[in-house]
C-alpha cells in the first residue's frame, strides 16, 4: 500500500533554512507527480508546490516563489521541499502527497505531515 | 480569504442528507476539475472524490460530487457521527497556476 512519510520539520528561527523530505513506498514514485501542501495551525490547506514525474516541471505558490525550491530522487523514492528565508507565516504541518500530475488537485494519498515551527 | 469559498459550518441529523457547496471562478472550477477532501482533527486529509464526481477507492457511495459551472457540491446521505469532520474543496486555477482549496467546512451530525 501507498506510505509517504514527511521528516525534517522542527523549529527554527526566522530568516533560516530547512529542508523537508518525503520518503515514498508502495507505488512507482518515478510515475506519478508529487505536491506539498500546509496547513498553518487552526487553518485551512495551503497548497505550496508540486514537480511532475520526472522533475522537468514545477509550480509553486505565489507566498513561497523564489524562496521554496521542491525537487525528487526518483533513485531514492524520495521528495524534498529546500525552504529558504523562512518566516513566521510559514509555520505549519507541511505534508506531501500523491498527485495524478501536476496542474491538477487529484492528491490522493498524503503522508502525516511533519511541523515546521518558525520561532526566534 | 481563500479562493473557493465554503459555508464555515453545516449541520444535519443523523441518517439525513447534507451538501456542501464550494464556489469558484471560470479559472478554477469553472474550467477544471474538482476534488473534496475529509479531514479529521490531527490526522491527514483524505481524498474523497476526484474529477468532480468520481469515488476514490473505498469511499462508501453515501459520498457523491458534482459540478456545475463555477460551483461543486459535495454531498452525504445516510449521514453517521463517524462523517463529523472539516471538509475542504479544492482546484486547478488556470489563471494563477496553482492549486486552490477552500477554506473548509465543518460537519456536525446531530
Amino acid at each position: 500500500q501507498v506510505h509517504l512519510v514527511e521528516s525534517g520539520g522542527g523549529v527554527v528561527q526566522p530568516g533560516r533554512s530547512l529542508r523537508l523530505s518525503c520518503a515514498a513506498s508502495g507505488f512507482t514514485f518515478r510515475n506519478y507527480a508529487m505536491h506539498w501542501v500546509r496547513q498553518a495551525p487552526g487553518e485551512g490547506l495551503e497548497w505550496v508546490a508540486d514537480i511532475s514525474f520526472d522533475g522537468g516541471n514545477k509550480f509553486y505558490a505565489d507566498s513561497v516563489k523564489g524562496r521554496f525550491t521542491i525537487s525528487r530522487d526518483n533513485s531514492k523514492n524520495t521528495l524534498h521541499l529546500e525552504m529558504n528565508s523562512l518566516t513566521v507565516e510559514d509555520t505549519a504541518i507541511y505534508y506531501c502527497s500523491k498527485g495524478h500530475g501536476v496542474a491538477v488537485a487529484h492528491l490522493d494519498f498524503w503522508g502525516q505531515g511533519t511541523l515546521v515551527t518558525v520561532s526566534s | 480569504q481563500s479562493v473557493l469559498t465554503q459555508p464555515p459550518s453545516v449541520s444535519a441529523a443523523q441518517r439525513q442528507k447534507v451538501t456542501i457547496s464550494c464556489s469558484g471562478s471560470r479559472s478554477n472550477i469553472g474550467s477544471n476539475f474538482v476534488s473534496w477532501f475529509q479531514q479529521f482533527p490531527g490526522t491527514a486529509p483524505k481524498l474523497l472524490i476526484y474529477d468532480s464526481d468520481k469515488r476514490s477507492s473505498g469511499i462508501p457511495d453515501r459520498f457523491s460530487g458534482s459540478k456545475s459551472g463555477t460551483s461543486a457540491t459535495l454531498g452525504i446521505t445516510g449521514l453517521q457521527t463517524g462523517d463529523e469532520a472539516k471538509y475542504f474543496c479544492a482546484a486547478w486555477d488556470s489563471s494563477l497556476n496553482v492549486v486552490v482549496f477552500g477554506g473548509g467546512t465543518e460537519l456536525t451530525v446531530l
